[in-house]
């Protein structure tokens, strides 16, 4: 399968910018998506920008996209300890229904 | 309310024995997942089903089995072939062509 790669652990204090970084192999992703897990449940779905945009902002959150490099990124404004979760990054192709993640990164969020 | 639910929460089995994994939907949705999750190792597709009586292995399908009699229902089979099968196991539908994907709560399997 294509490889999503994420650093495994961020930590910030509370109030600061959180920025998580994701990269991927394949460059016929059509989709990108940010996923949350907080602990023992299950993921649910923060934001997705699609490949032929550069940047998404929703709130609080805004995604970067750079295709050139193949490299997503997540940031957090005014990080709360609500945030603190597991963050995956997930590519999908508008071919097919299969959805490939990231190795997830851990974020504490420190009061 | 609509949603995906997984059953039972935590599982424990001892070596050997097959254990059969509930995930049912009522979101209507065409499509279901199974992945499994470890530590460090982020979400990886064990099977996926596009239409009822259809399914197919993703990439890590090998020790576990699968069934769509009915679109509301994906249950999933640990069979005593899965060498190392104590992790979270994630259920998962999306609409065809979607791009999101629902998940359930989650099902911890400890095997003893």
């Amino acid at each position: 399968g294509e490889d999503v790669e994420q650093s495994l652990f961020l930590s910030v204090r509370e109030g600061d910018s959180s920025v998580i970084n994701c990269t991927y192999t394949d460059s016929s992703s059509t989709y990108l998506y940010w996923y949350k897990q907080e602990p023992g449940a299950g993921l649910q779905l923060l934001t997705y920008i699609f490949s032929n945009m550069d940047m998404k902002q929703d709130q609080r959150l805004t995604v970067l996209l750079n295709k050139k490099d193949k490299h997503l990124s997540l940031r957090i404004a005014d990080t709360q300890t609500g945030d603190s979760a597991i963050y995956f990054c997930a590519e999908s192709k508008n071919t097919g229904n299969q959805f490939y993640f990231g190795t997830g990164t851990s974020l504490t969020v420190i009061p | 309310d609509g949603g995906i639910t997984q059953s039972p929460k935590y599982l424990f089995r001892k070596e050997g024995q097959n254990v059969t994994l509930s995930c049912e939907q009522n979101l209507n949705h065409d499509a279901m997942y199974w992945y499994r999750q470890d530590p460090g190792q982020g979400l990886r597709l064990i099977y996926y089903s596009q239409i009822v009586n259809d399914f197919q292995k993703g990439d890590i399908a090998e020790g576990y089995s699968v069934s769509r009699e009915k679109k509301e229902s994906f249950p999933l089979t640990v069979t005593s072939a899965q060498k190392n099968p104590t992790a979270f196991y994630l259920c998962a539908s999306s609409i065809t062509g979607g791009f999101e994907q629902f998940f359930g709560p989650g099902t911890r399997l400890t095997v003893l």
